[in-house]
């Protein structure tokens, strides 16, 4: 069975520092991986997704992450935070199937940012 | 055009009680998903619509819990009888049909429901 982990329940981060939010799972093939945000009141945005290809991808809001096989990782970064991405940020791993199919998440990361 | 859209927002109901949760669907979304969020846990499946068929419900926690789908439009999620645990945050999602899309899901804001 596939699963997600994400390390850091609560991270704390000044404004325009850098972010690494960690991200590692587990499946028995390449998986599809997303990471998600959820703002106050707001659903579960997408930020980015990785299918396959260049390991580096970009998403929105200036975030990106990186899938690194042999760490069975999918770390998301900022390289200057904004006061408004403060926020939980979930990674998830959706399995290969015929017709879509569930995504299992991590138990979340909660970012707060300091002016 | 519109996301996925959750009814209510928020819930509040004794033990016992029974409560419907809706959602609906991104237009031309054939997948539907149901995932809760229980106080402090992560975020887990409960089951998966392809139009009106229920694709996968491995994630229902027990028969308490019914989900439909007429039509396969919007979809409804019935907690009866609703008990303490059953609280949290019900979220909603959609997927597109076809090729690698049906793997991107949109989700909507969720139902906090709390059983008191």
């Amino acid at each position: 069975a596939q699963s997600v982990t994400q390390p850091d329940i609560h991270i704390t981060v000044s404004e325009g520092a850098s972010l690494e939010l960690r991200c590692n799972y587990s499946y028995g093939a390449t998986p599809y991986l997303f990471w998600y945000v959820q703002s106050p009141g707001q659903g579960l945005q997408l930020l980015l997704k990785y299918f396959s290809g260049d390991t580096l991808v970009q998403g929105i809001k200036g975030f990106e992450a990186e899938f690194k096989r042999s760490q069975s990782s999918f770390n998301l970064r900022k390289p200057s935070v904004h006061w408004s991405d403060a926020a939980e940020y979930f990674c998830a791993v959706g399995a290969y199937g015929n017709a879509g199919n569930m995504l299992t998440f991590g138990g979340g990361t909660r970012l707060m940012v300091k002016p | 055009e519109a996301g996925v859209t959750q009814f209510p927002s928020h819930s509040v109901i004794e033990k016992g009680q029974t409560v419907t949760l809706r959602c609906d669907p991104i237009s031309g979304h054939d997948n539907l998903y149901w995932y809760r969020r229980v106080m402090g846990k992560e975020i887990k499946f409960l089951l998966h619509f392809v139009k009106e068929s229920k694709q996968d419900e491995s994630g229902m926690p027990n028969n308490r819990f019914l989900a439909e789908r007429t039509g396969g439009t919007y979809s409804t999620l019935k907690v009866q009888p609703a008990e303490l645990e059953d609280s949290g945050v019900y979220f909603c999602a959609s997927s597109f049909t076809g090729g690698l899309a049906k793997n991107i899901q949109y989700f909507g804001a969720g139902t906090r429901l709390s059983v008191l």
